[in-house]
């Protein structure tokens, strides 16, 4: 079965660190650009970032630059993305999402469940 | 960066037709790509490339792009359309390049 499943959420408090996990399954994961899309409680959808199918590039949107870092391991056919100096606007549901990248077409043919981040005090 | 504004809800009885709209800069020189998420869901691709339907999703669902507004259309609306939808665009001179509108809640009556 064609699938991505996320773990590692869980609750942090402010400047904490987590590291999320996203294990693909059912697709050559090594062909694919990959991104992580967040969605905090009760809002819209927002990328956050995304990696190139061997890791060469990797993007950002501001708000997560030097902050958060996106990898992955084609070996384990997994995607990560490590959170450091965490806030409380980064609460929210991430999303692994499986990249359509056809220049200048872009978009998500396969979403994860996603994994919960809280960070509170 | 570039801007995708969406409605924010919009009603509709069952089996009539519901038209959600996406405004953005000259629009219509993009791909427009339309997800649907339902409550504690993610989300599920349900147009591409502006009018192109994945696999499964029924022929009831369409899209259209031109000038400054992309539709996403839904014909004979059932209960189980009710959800979320959101526009996303890849956009090379904004930043972030991958660009979601707001999202509209669609309420079937």
């Amino acid at each position: 079965e064609v699938q991505l499943v996320e773990s590692g959420g869980g609750l942090v408090q402010p400047g904490g660190s987590l590291r999320l996990s996203c294990a693909a399954s059912g697709f050559t994961f090594s062909s694919y650009w990959m991104s992580w899309v967040r969605q905090a409680p009760g809002k819209g959808l927002e990328w956050v970032a995304n990696i190139k199918q061997d890791g060469s590039e990797k993007y950002y949107v501001d708000s997560v630059k030097g902050r958060f870092t996106i990898s992955r391991d084609n070996a384990k056919n997994s995607l990560y993305l490590q959170m450091n100096s965490l806030r409380a606007e980064d609460t929210a549901v991430y999303y692994c999402a499986r990249d359509v990248a056809l220049w200048p077409h872009w978009y998500f043919d396969l979403w994860g469940r996603g994994t919960l981040v809280t960070v509170s005090s | 960066s570039y801007v995708l504004t969406q409605p924010p809800s919009v009603s509709v009885a069952p089996g009539k037709t519901a038209r959600i709209t996406c405004g953005g800069n000259n629009i219509g020189s993009k791909s427009v790509h339309w997800y649907q998420q339902k409550p504690g869901q993610a989300p599920v691709l349900v147009i591409y490339y502006d009018s192109d339907r994945p696999s499964g999703i029924p022929e009831r669902f369409s899209g259209s792009n031109s000038g400054n507004t992309a539709t996403l259309t839904i014909s004979r609306v059932e209960a189980g359309d009710e959800a979320d939808y959101y526009c996303q665009v890849w956009d090379s001179s904004s930043d972030p390049r991958v660009v979601f509108g707001g999202g509209t809640k669609l309420t079937v009556l």
